[in-house]
């Protein structure tokens, strides 16, 4: 498997409801990151966390991180129609931290 | 403040022939990256170049692919004789000097098409 695996690859849920996707990854890490991405568009940052942290809130967002375990979460509350896209996570590895490694994404769709 | 910007969104060139990616970052970035995204998967690493220099071309096929980033202009990822797995989109994106935890700003990508 690669490093920065997303869970589950396709996820629909209806908008109201919340999202949970997670990632795993296999080397130790100086960050992760979440992205999002629209159809044909570039990727946008939605948050970082470091190592030490474990917790992190960005409105709606809020993404854990579980270095013992190599793992992280990111949950969406109240999902909207808008928030329709592909999410991945990224690690910078303590070696290498300018470059990031990418899962294969969650393709998240909400039903109106 | 302009993101980062790449040109063109979309290439399409025959099989033999030369591909030139750009990517400007943005303002007062000087950490460029590019990765290349194929249908229905992640983004895959290619190199890592600040003003003048390579840093990190790990991820850059050993041939046929090269890129800079000059002291003037655009970096420049360049794809010479092309062939049909070369499709895919090509994303650039930037960071700040000596960031090391700072997010990268990404391109709309160019997705390029070879016939």
């Amino acid at each position: 498997s690669q490093q920065g695996e997303e869970d589950p690859q396709a996820l629909s849920i209806q908008e109201g409801e919340n999202a949970t996707m997670n990632c795993s990854y296999k080397t130790s890490i100086n960050n992760l990151q979440w992205y999002r991405q629209n159809s044909g568009r570039g990727l946008v940052h939605l948050i970082l966390i470091r190592s030490n942290e474990r917790e992190k809130h960005s409105g709606r967002l809020r993404v854990t991180l579980d270095t013992s375990k190599k793992s992280s979460s990111l949950l969406i509350t109240a999902s909207r129609a808008a928030d329709t896209a592909s999410y991945f996570c990224a690690t910078a590895n303590i070696q290498g931290a300018q470059k990031l490694v990418f899962g294969q994404g969650t393709r998240l769709t909400i039903n109106p | 403040n302009a993101g980062v910007m790449q040109n063109p969104r979309h290439l399409v060139r025959r099989r033999g022939q030369e591909a030139r990616l750009r990517c400007s970052p943005m303002k007062g970035h000087s950490h460029v990256y590019w990765y290349r995204q194929l249908p229905e998967e992640g983004l895959k690493f290619m190199v890592y170049l600040q003003k003048e220099n390579i840093i990190d071309e790990s991820g850059m096929p050993k041939e046929r692919f090269s890129a800079e980033f000059p002291k003037e202009g655009p970096s420049i990822l360049r794809i010479q004789q092309v062939v049909r797995g070369d499709s895919a989109a090509y994303f650039c994106a930037s960071s700040p000097e000596g960031q090391g935890n700072q997010p990268q700003h990404f391109g709309d990508g160019t997705r390029l098409s070879i016939l």
